[in-house]
């Protein structure tokens, strides 16, 4: 159980363009999803808190305009990277917050995002 | 603020033992957590903490200490597959955020 997929898992796209990246939790329904992205051979830096039904939390020096999230429905998070940079390059990870379990969050496997 | 503190990296030999320390400044903790994870995968979960002590798990243990703001992670019998990057985490009270420490790079030889 408490499964959490990302799609696509590796997207090209050219500097300008958006684009869309999906979590869901597959077997379990999540109010909360979270927002991280790591660059090479760092940590995982939180970006935003994705509440089902409402908008999301932003971190410090996230800008909540290039990152559009929503959070549809209670299986379903996107991130909309806008009018991406070669600087948004990066591997983009969600995860989900089970209720069962509150405390842990259980990771989707990531999306690596290269913007030419 | 928030300060979570790991080595960078850290070198073990195969079938040795390695300690891998995190310590942490935070308002309002609430437990901590170790991932596992490998380049271009995403964490895996291995252990929570959120009383002081030692929790094992197999060839794995954690401990925490919450007056010393300190855990850390034991790895015994190390193999080749544990070549990989291992990151703390810690929660707060009134929030389920992750805070990440700097995370730690493992690299076992044979």
């Amino acid at each position: 159980g408490a499964v959490v997929s990302q799609h696509p898992s590796r997207v090209i796209c050219k500097s300008g363009t958006s684009v869309k990246i999906e979590c869901r939790s597959l077997d379990f329904q999540a109010t909360t999803m979270f927002w991280y992205r790591q660059f090479p051979k760092q940590s995982l830096m939180l970006m935003a808190t994705s509440n089902e039904g409402s908008k999301a939390t932003y971190e410090q020096g996230v800008e909540k305009d290039k990152f559009l999230i929503n959070h549809a429905s209670l299986t379903l998070s996107t991130l909309t990277v806008t009018s991406a940079h070669p600087e948004d390059s990066s591997f983009y990870i969600c995860s989900a917050r089970d209720e069962t379990s509150p405390y842990e969050q259980y990771f989707g496997p990531g999306t690596r995002l290269t913007v030419t | 603020g928030q300060n979570i503190d790991q080595p960078t990296e850290m070198t073990a030999t195969e079938g040795a033992i390695v300690q891998i320390n995190c310590t942490y400044q935070t308002s309002g903790f609430n437990g901590l957590f170790w991932y596992q994870q490998h380049a271009g995968e995403a964490p895996t979960f291995l252990s929570y903490n959120v009383l002081d002590g030692l929790e094992e798990k197999g060839r794995f243990s954690s401990f925490l200490s919450r007056s010393k703001g300190y855990s850390y992670l034991l790895l015994k019998e190390l193999q080749m597959k544990d070549s990989a990057s291992y990151l703390c985490a810690v929660t707060t009270s009134g929030t389920y955020k992750y805070i990440f420490g700097t995370g730690t790079r493992l690299k076992v030889l044979a």
